[in-house]
């Protein structure tokens, strides 16, 4: 069965320290998107890809990086991360067009 | 302003009763409507997608969509303990992109016996 995964499912890591969380999808979906979870604050949408070669910065991307080498992965990279990236982060993928968004696991980053 | 609103609740509602969930979104441009429920810990998982003006219905669960309006909501009839999660409100459109798609905050809906 198709699926999306990210890993690692829980982080822990230093003030300063650059840190990458995977995403991976076997559904062949044109788009992928990265988003955190905070309390009080939904899902935001950090950056996104339609397709290889294709990012795009989303309402909250200061500090936050992606590439699209592939379709099926889209790596976000936190460049030197800092305590208010504690979060959880969601990645999810869809076909191109209104469709439906699936989303991984979700992981669960603290930066101490 | 938000692009996409909800109330946070939480809201209430007994067993057997009909909750209504309601959001609001400001690009006037938005083509396409979802209703995501999310438990505590787990991934968010659509629940119901609507496109068109009017009423859509799936079982015990109906959105109603008004353009004009800028409107969408989530009836939950006959509910259970076990719709106790959260409603997202997310939104497709133009802005940024016909696939960028946009949450709302989320609505926690609590369902007591």
């Amino acid at each position: 069965d198709a699926e999306i995964t990210q890993s690692p499912r829980h982080k822990i890591t230093e003030t300063g320290r650059q840190v990458t969380l995977a995403c991976h999808q076997t559904w062949n979906h044109n788009n992928m998107f990265w988003y955190r979870q905070d309390l009080g604050h939904g899902l935001r949408l950090i950056h996104y890809s339609y397709g290889v070669h294709d990012t795009n910065k989303g309402e909250v991307s200061d500090g936050y990086s992606v590439s699209r080498s592939n379709t099926e992965d889209l790596p976000l990279t936190l460049e030197s991360a800092a305590s208010s990236q504690t979060s959880v982060y969601f990645c999810a993928s869809s076909a191109q067009g209104a469709t439906e968004a699936f989303f991984g696991q979700g992981t669960r980053l603290t930066v101490v | 302003q938000k692009e996409v609103e909800q109330n946070s609740g939480p809201l209430s509602v007994p067993e057997g009763a009909i909750a209504s969930l309601n959001c609001t979104y400001s690009d006037r441009g938005s083509q396409s409507f979802f209703w995501y429920r999310q438990y505590s810990g787990k991934s968010p998982e659509l629940i119901m997608s609507i496109y068109s003006n009017g009423d859509k219905e799936d079982g015990r669960f109906t959105a109603q969509l008004n353009k004009a309006s800028q409107y969408v909501s989530l009836l939950i009839r006959d509910s259970q303990p076990s719709d106790s999660a959260t409603y997202l409100c997310a939104v497709q459109g133009p802005s940024g992109g016909y696939n960028k798609l946009i949450f709302g905050a989320g609505t926690r809906l609590a369902v007591h016996p």
